[in-house]
């Protein structure tokens, strides 16, 4: 049981590149999320999506774009990196009908730096 | 708005016991979660609050109270592996949806 993955662990790239940052998890949770987390902001939601297709801005969604056309895999692309989007970034899902505590389970992240 | 609030840091000793704040404000509350994070891991569940009261869970236990907007994470019987960083979450249902908010986290330092 693989549960939720996240690729690459780590990435380096330049300022003004394409970036995409892959999501998967192997229990058909129906919400993931994408989330940054930076030295004294904690963890800021930047998008997530209640099932394929359904996608919602989260509190930092701006530089970011996302997709959800399966159910398991929800890709984070940043179009034009900025220094400013060197962060970890951790994937999550949930599934709040057969969970009542709809606990989110996080991937192992992404450590990404823009130079 | 919605805000959290939890202390930056604690130190604690080992076989103590701890109690980490977090206080909220938010328009469409939906439960409290507390999650521990290990330096360089994933964040992991730890307790669940929905209604007003204590969850206990082990040597962990969990406290909320909707009216303050308030909750404590109470650690027992400190153990080194204890120390982490420990972040209160709140769900939000303000949209039809439901999302997460977190507080910048408290890092607990456990000494021997």
């Amino acid at each position: 049981d693989a549960g939720i993955t996240q690729s690459p662990r780590y990435k380096i790239t330049e300022t003004g590149r394409q970036v995409t940052l892959m999501c998967h998890q192997t229990w058909s949770h129906s919400y993931m999320f994408w989330y940054r987390q930076d030295l004294g902001h904690g963890l800021r939601l930047i998008y997530y999506s209640a099932a394929a297709d359904i996608t919602d801005k989260g509190e930092v969604p701006d530089g970011y774009v996302v997709s959800r056309s399966k159910t398991e895999n929800f890709p984070l692309t940043l179009e034009s990196a900025t220094r400013s989007q060197t962060s970890v970034y951790f994937c999550a899902s949930s599934e709040p009908r057969t969970d009542p505590k709809n606990i989110q389970y996080f991937g192992a992240g992404t450590r990404l730096s823009v130079l | 708005g919605q805000n959290i609030d939890q202390p930056t840091e604690m130190t604690a000793t080992e076989g103590a016991i701890v109690q980490i704040n977090c206080t909220y404000q938010t328009s469409g509350f939906n439960g409290l979660f507390w999650y521990q994070q290990h330096a360089g891991e994933a964040p992991t569940f730890l307790s669940y609050n929905v209604l007003d009261g204590l969850e206990e869970k082990g040597r962990f236990s969990s406290f909320l109270s909707r009216s303050k907007g308030y909750s404590y994470l109470l650690l027992k019987e400190l153990q080194m592996k204890d120390s982490a960083s420990y972040l209160c979450a709140v769900r939000d249902s303000t949209s039809g949806t439901y999302k997460y908010i977190f507080g910048t986290g408290t890092r607990l330092k456990v000494l021997a």
